[in-house]
């Protein structure tokens, strides 16, 4: 079946503009990670969601930084006031359900801040 | 929080050879312990997992071991092959209600020389 997806794969922006970044989970998945990965760096954690709620947001650097599941399946990271420090990969995962489970991982999404 | 650490982070090996990454966790709670493989510019994948109710988990030509005392997991490759050159990362879960958060390695970068 489909994996995770991610749009865009690539996204260029001018510091201080608004970004929003898609993921779709696999399809029945209930469960959502966004993690930050910097070039020679393992994937950081920002923000899960179970179903639709956010089930631990202490990953997520500061209040420019946001994410959303309105319907419990495609989820958005938003960022807002984007700052050159911004720059990384940004990588989505989705799991069958909350917990120790197996997460797969999106191709994510490339952000460069100019 | 979680703490993990990784070693060696540059690994280089012979065809045939076997490799092994070794990785510490600070959270006794832990009971999820995933390894990915990642590929320049691809997403991570998940090679193999372990959980704390078992001590070794293979699959074919890849092992997994887990200390529960010490708090250590190692990934072990035998008969390595060229294309198991890419970087490697181990994770662990977060104790407590937010299991499904994973705090990974630094990251080791495995060569294999034909």
């Amino acid at each position: 079946g489909a994996g995770v997806s991610q749009t865009p794969s690539n996204k260029v922006t001018e510091k201080g503009k608004y970004v929003e970044l898609r993921c779709d989970p696999i399809s029945g998945h209930t469960a959502l990670y966004w993690y930050r990965q910097s070039l020679g760096q393992g994937p950081e954690f920002l923000i899960y969601f179970q179903g639709t709620g956010a089930a631990d947001d202490s990953g997520l650097p500061n209040d420019r930084f946001f994410a959303v599941r309105p319907e419990g399946s495609v989820s958005t990271l938003k960022i807002q006031r984007t700052e050159r420090g911004d720059s990384a990969m940004y990588l989505c995962a989705s799991s069958a359900m909350q917990g120790p489970y197996e997460q797969y991982f999106g191709p994510g999404t490339r952000l460069t801040v100019t | 929080g979680e703490n993990v650490e990784q070693h060696p982070s540059t690994l280089s090996v012979q065809e045939g050879d076997s490799a092994v990454i070794k990785c510490t966790y600070s959270d006794s709670a832990s009971n999820y312990f995933p390894w990915y493989k990642q590929e320049l510019g691809k997403r991570p994948q998940l090679i193999i997992d372990i959980r704390s109710n078992v001590g070794e988990k293979k699959d074919q030509r890849i092992a997994v071991t887990l200390n529960k005392t010490a708090k250590h997991f190692s990934l072990h490759i035998t008969e390595t092959q060229p294309e198991d050159s890419a970087v490697y990362f181990c994770a662990a879960n977060a104790g407590g209600t937010s299991y499904g958060k994973l705090t990974f390695g630094q990251g080791t970068i495995l060569t294999v020389h034909p």
